[in-house]
């Protein structure tokens, strides 16, 4: 079974503080995905990565930055953490050309 | 992006089957249909994909009007387990993201 851990199912950080979250995948998948999910907004994408030190951004990057320096590993770094970064984080993973994208079980982040 | 619409919310009996309708009239050539679907405290996960043809596995089969303007997801035999949010995309061919919407909840009583 494809497999998708993401570090901590829950978070409780400080505005102003470097949040880290991180993804790893056990599949070998080239693809993979940060989304944060809001109620009344659904699953937005933040950014994805097709390969080792490569990444694009979502429909929503503002405040976040990413990091692929294994292929299984995908972190989040919220640089300064804000209140409007309270939200649910997915990861995902995939083959391309992703016709079967596979999520981690997701980090809730408060930031107070 | 190419826009999907779906009903905000149904209901389905257990042991009855469930048709999610999806419409997308603005569907490209190319674009794949794809249902996922989002159990209550977990991550989203593949339910089925398709192209033209309608398609069958162990999960659900998806119907695709012959015109691709829109689709239908069949659940066989509903069970409480099926209680979800289902979510429409489209997909363009290549490799790329997803891009979900609001999805349908469904609820479905004992």
């Amino acid at each position: 079974d494809v497999k998708v851990t993401q570090s901590s199912r829950y978070l409780v950080k400080r505005t102003g503080e470097k949040v880290f979250l991180e993804c790893v995948q056990d599949m070998d998948h080239e693809n993979m995905f940060w989304y944060r999910q809001d109620p009344g907004l659904g699953l937005r994408l933040i950014y994805f990565s097709y390969d080792v030190k490569m990444k694009e951004k979502g429909d929503i990057p503002e405040g976040y930055s990413v990091s692929r320096e294994k292929k299984e590993r995908f972190s989040l770094i919220l640089e300064s953490a804000s209140t409007n970064q309270t939200s649910m984080y997915l990861c995902a993973s995939s083959y391309p050309p992703g016709d079967e994208q596979y999520f981690g079980p997701g980090t809730r982040l408060t930031v107070t | 992006d190419a826009k999907t619409t779906q009903p905000n919310s149904m209901e389905s009996n257990e042991e009855e089957p469930v048709h999610l309708p999806c419409n997308h009239s603005t569907i490209s050539g190319t674009d794949y249909i794809h249902w996922y679907r989002q159990l209550p405290s977990q991550g989203p996960e593949y339910v089925i994909h398709g192209l033209t043809s309608n398609v069958n596995n162990r999960m659900a089969s998806l119907a695709i009007a012959e015109d691709r303007k829109s689709s239908t997801l069949i659940l066989h035999r509903a069970t409480l387990r099926d209680a979800a949010v289902y979510y429409c995309i489209l997909r363009p061919s290549g490799n790329t993201p997803l891009v979900f919407g609001k999805g349908t909840r469904l609820s479905v009583i004992a």
